[in-house]
């Protein structure tokens, strides 16, 4: 069971502006670990998006951003494209949950 | 460039163990944490657990008691055992790398259907 929760959905046409949130508790994101965020296409293996609630790992376009405040996170689409169509991910640290690394519920995210 | 490779059966009977097994090319396996994650169909991610080089183990606490992950250095690799497995178990299995708190590489995934 995810301990982050994410939209199940979020959608907007070519060139505009998305955002998933990703909302945590004072076990995981409100007692200060990082939120990463994950791109997976379907069919493949989940792609590391964002990754320090705020670092785009080389290759990935600055179209991709991260925030975090409290106890929730933020990852925002900008010019959204075609190629963006898939499911996202949320990921953080849980310490109540035997300490380990815990998953967002996920987000598809459609382009009209 | 680092590289993981998931293999083991795709097709294990219900009450039996399934078992994976993880070879990491490019880098050593030593110095990292690495780990194990599925996603049962049309579902998200769940961590089932990781193991630092020394052996050292964290297991997901709904899987610890059917669970065994070990790593072997001397051929990079590592590799899961999950007994008295389900219809609930079916999953795509991924193992991946844990740099620092996020997970930078991942293998391409196994699916695994436990059926009779």
């Amino acid at each position: 069971q995810s301990v982050l929760t994410q939209p199940p959905s979020v959608s907007g046409a070519p060139g505009q502006r998305v955002t998933i949130s990703c909302t945590g508790s004072s076990s995981n994101i409100g007692a200060g670990y990082d939120v990463h965020w994950y791109q997976q296409l379907p069919g493949t293996a989940p792609k590391l998006l964002i990754y320090g609630n705020s670092n785009r790992p080389s290759g990935v376009p600055d179209r991709f951003s991260g925030s975090k405040s409290g106890t929730s996170a933020s990852l925002a689409i900008t010019g959204l494209q075609a190629e963006d169509e898939a499911d996202y991910y949320c990921q953080s640290f849980d310490s109540r949950l035997s300490e380990s690394y815990v998953f967002g519920t996920g987000t598809k995210v459609t382009v009209l | 460039q680092v590289q993981l490779q998931e293999s083991g059966p795709g097709l294990v009977k219900p009450s039996g163990t399934l078992s994976l097994t993880c070879v990491v090319s490019g880098d050593s396996i030593s110095d990292y944490y690495w780990t194990w994650i599925r996603q049962p169909p049309g579902k998200g991610l769940e961590c089932i657990g990781y193991i630092f080089h020394t052996g050292s183990t964290n297991y997901n606490p709904s899987l610890k008691s059917r669970l065994t992950i070990s790593i072997d250095t001397s051929k990079n690799q590592f590799s899961l055992n999950l007994r008295s497995v389900t219809a609930a178990d079916t999953a795509v299995y991924y193992c991946a790398r844990i740099q620092r708190g996020w997970l930078d590489y991942w293998g391409q995934g196994t699916p695994v259907t436990v059926s009779s």
